[in-house]
């Protein structure tokens, strides 16, 4: 069936390193995958996009790497600061009639001062 | 712009009562999604909008319904409210087919 996991659930950084999330996903015919990040007690808001004839996009600080041939998706923070540390959701679509996106289950960030 | 505007933002509940969520957009998006995320989970599709007057149900539309009279609302009501149904739920919108959801702050509901 259609999934998009994480392969780790948690990831804990020094503030100042750069991050890496990763994301695996099962549907080739995805088109368009994204990255949102959700703070505690918030919605989740849109970090950077790709589409499926790309394999990097780079926005400020961040970096989206997609690999088809293996069906990886990860997101790169660099330099990272505290004020990233959230629940970060990779996710793939759009699917079927409804147009929707699937989204994987979250890493949460914590970025150590 | 507000973006899409959820209320209330909390909600305490008793068995058996019933609710409205309200969903509000000002960006002329066709496409409304509501989600439910419970604890340690993904986002699960409720129900979703193709355009103003059409509905449909999405993974977990038991217990819920909604309407979508206008372009810009999005109400997703609780009849006979569950513990089962405690959560916080997210409305979506986008505007087309393709492109990312651009999310409400969401309503933490508590059902006891």
């Amino acid at each position: 069936g259609e999934s998009v996991g994480l392969h780790l659930p948690t990831l804990s950084v020094q503030e100042g390193d750069n991050s890496i999330i990763n994301c695996a996903y099962s549907n080739s015919a995805s088109d368009y995958f994204i990255w949102y990040k959700q703070e505690s007690g918030k919605g989740p808001q849109f970090i950077i996009d790709i589409r499926s004839n790309m394999d990097k996009r780079q926005g400020q600080r961040v970096t989206v790497l997609l690999n088809k041939t293996v069906k990886h998706l990860s997101l790169q923070i660099a330099a990272t600061q505290p004020g990233d540390s959230a629940v970060y959701f990779c996710a793939e679509g759009p699917v079927g009639a409804t147009n929707k996106l699937i989204f994987g289950t979250g890493t949460l960030l914590a970025v150590q001062p | 712009n507000a973006g899409v505007t959820q209320t209330p933002k909390f909600r305490i509940l008793k068995i058996g009562q019933s609710m409205t969520l309200q969903c509000a957009q000002d960006m002329n998006h066709n496409y409304m999604y509501w989600y439910r995320q419970d604890p340690g989970m993904g986002l699960k599709l409720i129900y979703y909008s193709v355009g103003a007057g059409i509905t449909d149900k999405g993974e977990v539309p038991n217990g819920y319904n909604v309407s979508r009279s206008t372009t810009e609302d999005f109400p997703l009501r609780l009849e006979l409210a569950a513990p089962s149904q405690t959560s916080v739920y997210f409305c979506a919108s986008k505007r087309d087919i393709s492109g990312g959801y651009t999310f409400g702050s969401g309503t933490r509901l508590t059902v006891v």
